[in-house]
């Protein structure tokens, strides 16, 4: 198993630009999640997913969407970045509720607005 | 809300040596609390994951403490390799949700050889 994947591992945008990052896992895991890691601010939740087709907001979820349309897939999309959005995004998935389980992290993507 | 803090912010210590990285959390109605593994330029590698009623999870060299009514838990780590420089991060799950976790900033760890 590859585990959780993450494309890509390194970009820079302008500010305006759009992109979309791809988080994939072959566990079939019904839970996926996207932080980001910024230096002194530890890792904060944007969005998540509890299942195929739903999503929901996390503590940071301003200028971010996302979508679940494949179980295995979970997409964050930036449709106007910023230079605030500069941050290392990190990805994960846990078969259920993180009570019972642990989360499995991707090698997460640096992304670098100018 | 609730805040995770760890102390201290960063240990260097020559090979060999036993230690202990801290871990305290405001709010004492929690989950569980999880020790991560953060390599740098790497993802996040779970270690141990303590339920609510449990006191401590035990994983090789690594032990992991919890003390709810006190909001702390401890990482100690005995006979530290090299190889176990990292950044070690804890984080809890509380407040009603089942999933979401409350990550402190971490600990940067290196070992001397």
């Amino acid at each position: 198993n590859a585990g959780v994947t993450q494309t890509p591992k390194f970009r820079v945008l302008k500010t305006g630009q759009s992109m979309t990052l791809l988080c994939a896992q072959d566990m079939n895991h019904e839970y996926m999640y996207w932080y980001r890691q910024d230096p002194g601010m530890g890792l904060r939740l944007i969005h998540y997913s509890v299942g195929e087709g739903t999503t929901a907001k996390g503590e940071v979820p301003d200028g971010y969407n996302v979508s679940r349309l494949k179980k295995q897939n979970f997409l964050l999309g930036l449709e106007s970045a910023a230079p605030s959005q500069t941050s290392v995004y990190f990805c994960a998935s846990s078969p259920r509720a993180s009570v019972q389980e642990t989360q499995y992290f991707g090698p997460g993507t640096r992304l670098l607005v100018l | 809300k609730q805040e995770v803090t760890q102390i201290p912010a960063a240990l260097s210590v020559p090979e060999g040596e036993n230690l202990v990285l801290n871990c305290s959390f405001t709010d004492s109605a929690i989950y569980n609390l999880q020790w991560f593994r953060q390599d740098p330029g790497k993802g996040l590698t779970s270690l141990l994951l303590i339920q609510s009623s449990q006191r401590e999870q035990t994983s090789g060299r690594l032990n992991a403490s919890l003390d709810k009514s006190s909001g702390r838990s401890t990482l100690y780590i005995a006979a530290s390799q090299p190889g176990d420089s990292a950044t070690y991060l804890c984080a809890v799950i509380s407040g009603g949700s089942n999933y979401k976790l409350t990550f402190g900033k971490g600990t940067l760890l290196t070992v001397n050889p």
